[in-house]
């Protein structure tokens, strides 16, 4: 069965540091893995997607992600943060070998991000 | 581009009445999902139609959960009676089809619901 792992409830990073926040994954086929974030009392907004090719994602708003299949990690990092990035991330799989159509979340990571 | 809608933002009610959730997806998204959140967790998938067809509602609690999107557009999620443990966030989200998994979703801004 497909699972995706957040392993830390809050990241804190101060204003102009580069910031990662952790996801890794388990599927029995390849993974299409995706980022979204969400501000308070808002949907989730997607920030970027993995499907294949080049293993580090380029997204919105200057974050970038990179896939690691020996590692079964899809981290999110961005190299300068801003206080405006503070929100919840949620790192999401889906399993190609399940006809990729069933998106499993995780329990998503606060960043705060301090000025 | 209009987003995902959702109506209401925000519900309350008592224990054992009904409430209605509405979606309206992004125009030629084909497929319409709807999510359970939980404060401090991930989205939980409920049901997902293809059309209007539901194809996978293998996660709805279907003694008091029921939705329908009849005419393969906007859709309804149903609560019948609600119970104290059904508050939570509803988000419905949308997409293409047809990607074998590939597809970004695209999420509306979710109802509130309160259940006292």
């Amino acid at each position: 069965a497909q699972s995706v792992a957040q392993p830390e409830d809050q990241v804190n990073v101060a204003e102009g540091n580069p910031l990662t926040v952790k996801c890794t994954y388990s599927v029995s086929g390849n993974p299409y893995l995706f980022w979204y974030v969400q501000y308070p009392n808002r949907g989730l907004q997607f920030l970027l997607k993995y499907i294949t090719g080049d293993n580090l994602v380029k997204g919105s708003y200057g974050f970038e992600a990179e896939f690691n299949k020996s590692q079964t990690s899809f981290h999110l990092k961005k190299p300068s943060a801003l206080v405006s990035d503070s929100a919840l991330y949620f790192c999401a799989v889906r399993d190609s070998n399940t006809g990729g159509f069933k998106t499993i979340f995780g329990a998503g990571t606060r960043l705060f991000v301090k000025a | 581009e209009a987003g995902v809608v959702q109506s209401p933002r925000y519900k309350i009610i008592e224990k054992k009445q009904p409430v209605a959730f509405w979606c309206n997806p992004i125009s030629g998204h084909n497929t319409l999902y709807w999510y359970l959140q939980n404060l401090g967790q991930g989205p939980e998938l409920l049901i997902r139609y293809e059309n209007e067809e539901a194809v996978d509602d293998s996660q709805l609690p279907k003694d008091r959960f029921s939705a329908e999107r009849l005419k393969g557009v906007d859709s309804t999620l149903k609560i019948q009676p609600a119970e104290l443990g059904d508050s939570a966030v509803y988000l419905c989200a949308s997409s293409h089809s047809g990607t074998g998994g590939a597809e970004t979703q695209y999420f509306g801004p979710g109802t509130r619901l309160l259940v006292l």
